[in-house]
């Protein structure tokens, strides 16, 4: 099992601020991370899949890097929107844990107008 | 939208009864997973299934719950007898894992409540 921290915990910001996130995990053994949005009394619904070194994706406003080396991803909102109320997973996957995922306990952004 | 279902929606059940909670997996998907979500551990991996064998269930009480999935539509997890302790929500996730790096498609989840 890879341990995974996310931080902050919370975060509330201005409708148009620009947030970042960030998703830590080991760095040795490492397969693959994805990323989650969960939506409160909805399901969780997947963001991304990264897993070289260097990648970035994006999906409208909301893009991710990934640094195997030192293990760590950030998550980006650009100008947040009410709409991106959510909380965020991230999800490392280990090259010994098969197709098992372990997700951390998110962080939960609170975009108000 | 092909989407991952999940029954019963919410289950309220006295100490000491069997639940059953059922899942359909995407048309297609070879991977089924179980998870439960608590305010403690946040999203925990109970079981899961590839090509309907059980691949790895390690996150499960093995004394009470048990996890099949008797055709490729359908995936269930059991508890018996249930314990307040087990009252959580339920997401079952399905995915076409080939070289692993697919997203995983989660059902809506059971709330299940154990009095």
């Amino acid at each position: 099992i890879l341990n995974v921290e996310q931080s902050p915990q919370s975060l509330h910001v201005q409708e148009g601020d620009s947030t970042n996130f960030t998703c830590s995990f080991p760095s040795s053994n490492f397969y693959a991370l994805h990323w989650y949005r969960w939506e409160t009394a909805k399901s969780p619904e997947a963001l991304f899949v990264m897993t070289l070194n260097g990648d970035e994706k994006k999906k409208g406003r909301i893009s991710a890097t990934l640094n195997t080396k030192e293990g760590y991803s950030y998550l980006y909102i650009k100008g947040s929107q009410p709409e991106d109320s959510a909380t965020y997973l991230c999800a490392p996957r280990g090259s010994n844990s098969g197709y098992a995922l372990n997700f951390g306990k998110g962080t939960s952004l609170l975009v108000t107008p | 939208d092909a989407r991952v279902t999940q029954t019963p929606r919410h289950k309220v059940t006295e100490m000491g009864q069997e639940v059953t909670m059922r899942c359909q997996p995407i048309l297609g998907h070879n991977t089924v997973f179980w998870y439960r979500q608590t305010m403690m551990q946040g999203l925990e991996l109970l079981a899961y299934f590839r090509n309907r064998a059980p691949l790895d269930d390690s996150g499960m009480p093995k004394d009470r719950f048990s996890a099949e999935m008797p055709d490729a539509t359908l995936a269930t997890l059991k508890i018996q007898p249930s314990e307040p302790r087990d009252s959580a929500v339920y997401f079952c996730a399905s995915g076409l894992l080939q070289g692993g790096n697919q997203p995983q498609h989660f059902g809506d989840g059971t709330r299940l409540s154990i009095l």
